[in-house]
Order: structure tokens, then sequence, then C-alpha cells
């Protein structure tokens, strides 16, 4: 059974700082891993997919990676703003439904 | 287009009525998902549709959930006989039917049982 852990759990920073969430998952066989925002009483917003062939992908100031041998994925956000501040959550996919890890909820601080 | 809705945004009900939530899939979109977000539990897997073939329904936690899916469009998830336990936002997605596609959220549904 696939299990998604996401540290850490919360995250501040200042604002204009990068930084890096970290995903990883325990079964390598996923078909995509996707990276989601949640602002808070949201649903939830895809930021990013990478497909299980690719090693990453980039919208903007975020570039999420994907290594599905050491079973991690990471998203990296450039120059961190305020609005940036969210509950950001990945979720692997099988072949249809995804696993969700339980969140990194960011703030950055003007 | 319009992004996948849900309705009620938001029910209050009483321990053992039953309740419905309806999700409208992105237009054209084939694959439908229920997911439910709780505090405890984080986002779980409800139920799968995918075209005219059977559900998967192997992620509704008591046989008092049930899903229907109409004309391979709209949804409703019905929760018999609520309990405080099933307090939780509901979250709706579609999807194109190619494997494992991205998969499109709604603004969910939060329901409080009393």
């Amino acid at each position: 059974k696939q299990e998604v852990t996401q540290i850490p759990a919360a995250l501040s920073v200042p604002e204009g700082e990068n930084l890096v969430l970290n995903c990883s998952f325990t079964d390598s066989a996923i078909y995509n891993l996707q990276w989601f925002r949640q602002d808070p009483g949201k649903g939830l917003t895809s930021l990013l997919l990478i497909q299980s062939s690719q090693r990453e992908q980039t919208s903007g100031r975020l570039n999420a990676s994907l290594d599905k041998s050491s079973g991690r994925s990471t998203l990296y956000i450039a120059a961190s703003q305020p609005g940036d501040s969210a509950t950001y959550l990945c979720a692997g996919a099988g072949s249809y439904q995804l696993t969700f890890g339980k969140g990194t909820k960011l703030s950055v601080i003007p | 287009g319009a992004g996948v809705s849900q309705s009620p945004s938001n029910k209050v009900t009483e321990k053992g009525k039953d309740v419905e939530l309806r999700c409208d899939p992105i237009s054209g979109h084939t694959a439908l998902y229920w997911y439910r977000q709780s505090l405890g539990q984080g986002l779980e897997f409800l139920i799968y549709f995918q075209g005219n073939s059977a559900p998967d329904k192997s992620g509704l936690p008591s046989d008092r959930f049930s899903a229907e899916r109409t004309g391979g469009s709209v949804s409703t998830l019905t929760i018999q006989r609520t309990q405080q336990e099933d307090s939780a936002v509901y979250l709706c997605a579609s999807s194109w039917p190619t494997g494992a596609a991205e998969q499109f959220f709604g603004p969910g549904t939060r329901l409080t049982v009393l």
C-alpha cells in the first residue's frame, strides 16, 4: 500500500527566500506525482504534474522534481511571496487513485 | 471553461439523517473521483467512475456510503444514517480517461454532523 510523507509539516520563511518542500513515497511504481496547493476552506489547485518517465516540471517560480528510485519528490519555490502562503500537498498516482501526503503548511512573512 | 463544481458548499445535518452531495465534472472528462478530507485522516480516496465501467468502490468506509453517476456526467454521493465521524470535507475531482491523468478538484462540500 502506497504511503506518502511530507516534511516539514509546517514552514515559515521571510518573503523573498527560496524554499524546498519534500515528499517521499514508499511504492516506486507510481504513474505520476502531482503537487497541489490548498488555501484555507478551499479545494485543491493543481500546480504541477510529473509523469513517471519525467524527472522534473517547471511552471513560473515553481519547479518539481521526481526521483522514483529513491521515492522522493521536491517542490522548489523561488523568491517566495506572501501570496504563496498555503498548504502544499503531494500525491502519488496509482493507475488512477491518488494517495496524498498530509501536506506542508507554508507561511511567507512579509 | 468551467471547472468542477460541487453543491452544497456547506451542509449541516443531524446524526441519523441521510445526505446527498453533488458533483458536476469538467465537460468531457469521463473519469470522476470522490475523496474525503478529515482532520485526523488527511485526504482519502472513496470511489472512482470511468465511463460506463463498474465503479471502484474500494475506498468507501462503510455500506452507509454509496455513489452514482448518471449519464456519465453528474455524480451524487449519498451518506445514509450519518454519524459524527462522517464530518469532513468531501472533494470531487475529474480527469480525462487516459491512465493517471491530471485530476482537477472542485471546491468541496463541508459536511458537519451534529
